[in-house]
């Protein structure tokens, strides 16, 4: 059973470009969660998705951030006209249900590089 | 609101010596608590959780951690470093089981 997938991996942008990062879950799992972890903190959620719905974005930025997880396909979190404060670590997470005894899974993340 | 304190960035412990991570949560409804271990350029992966059942939860790799609520505290032990424990931990708390709340990271550094 494969875990969870992201990729790319490393993602070097300039400014002002788009960032577009992928989030396979665990086959199974049907809700995504994505955080962000800047140089020397811990990880920040974003968002929570599940198929086709955005349930919780309450850590999300207001703008050039969005996310989503369709019907087929991987979740997507996208950042248009990136800046050097996007640079950081962003990890996915999923679980097979959403409960506080459930455990999330984290992928190996997408460490973005903004020049 | 829940969050949770790591006191210490770095420690460092020889190897065959007790590992003590501390973590303090805080949060207005009961909490379920968490460790994970990041290695170098790797994801976050589970070690322990407390979900309301037993205080004294074990872990992978000989790992254990004691919820004590008169403390507020979650602290990670494991009576025997090894150099493979080497790594950055994180303690995090939920109580939607939606967002998971990290501290700020702990890096065990084993001396040999």
């Amino acid at each position: 059973n494969a875990g969870v997938m992201q990729n790319p991996r490393h993602l070097v942008r300039r400014r002002g470009q788009e960032a577009r990062l992928r989030c396979s879950p665990m086959k199974g799992h049907s809700h995504v969660y994505w955080y962000r972890q800047l140089p020397e903190e811990g990880l920040k959620f974003m968002v929570y998705l599940q198929k086709e719905n955005i349930i919780d974005e309450s850590g999300m930025p207001k703008e050039r951030f969005s996310a989503e997880f369709p019907k087929e396909g991987p979740s997507i979190l996208r950042i248009q006209q990136v800046v050097r404060g996007d640079s950081a670590a962003y990890f996915c997470a999923s679980s097979p249900w959403q409960g506080l005894e459930e455990t999330q899974y984290f992928g190996p993340g997408t460490r973005l590089l903004v020049l | 609101a829940q969050s949770v304190t790591q006191l210490g960035s770095h420690v460092s412990v020889s190897e065959g010596a007790l590992v003590l991570l501390r973590c303090n949560y805080s949060s207005s409804v009961p909490p379920y608590l968490f460790w994970y271990v990041q290695y170098p350029n790797q994801g976050l992966q589970l070690l322990l959780k407390y979900t309301s059942a037993a205080t004294l939860v074990k872990g992978i790799n000989g790992f254990e951690a004691e919820f004590k609520k008169s403390e507020t505290s979650f602290h990670l032990t494991k009576p025997s470093a090894h150099m493979s424990d080497a790594a950055e931990y994180f303690c995090a708390v939920t109580a939607t089981g939606n967002q998971f709340y990290f501290g700020t990271g702990t890096s065990l550094t084993v001396i040999p």
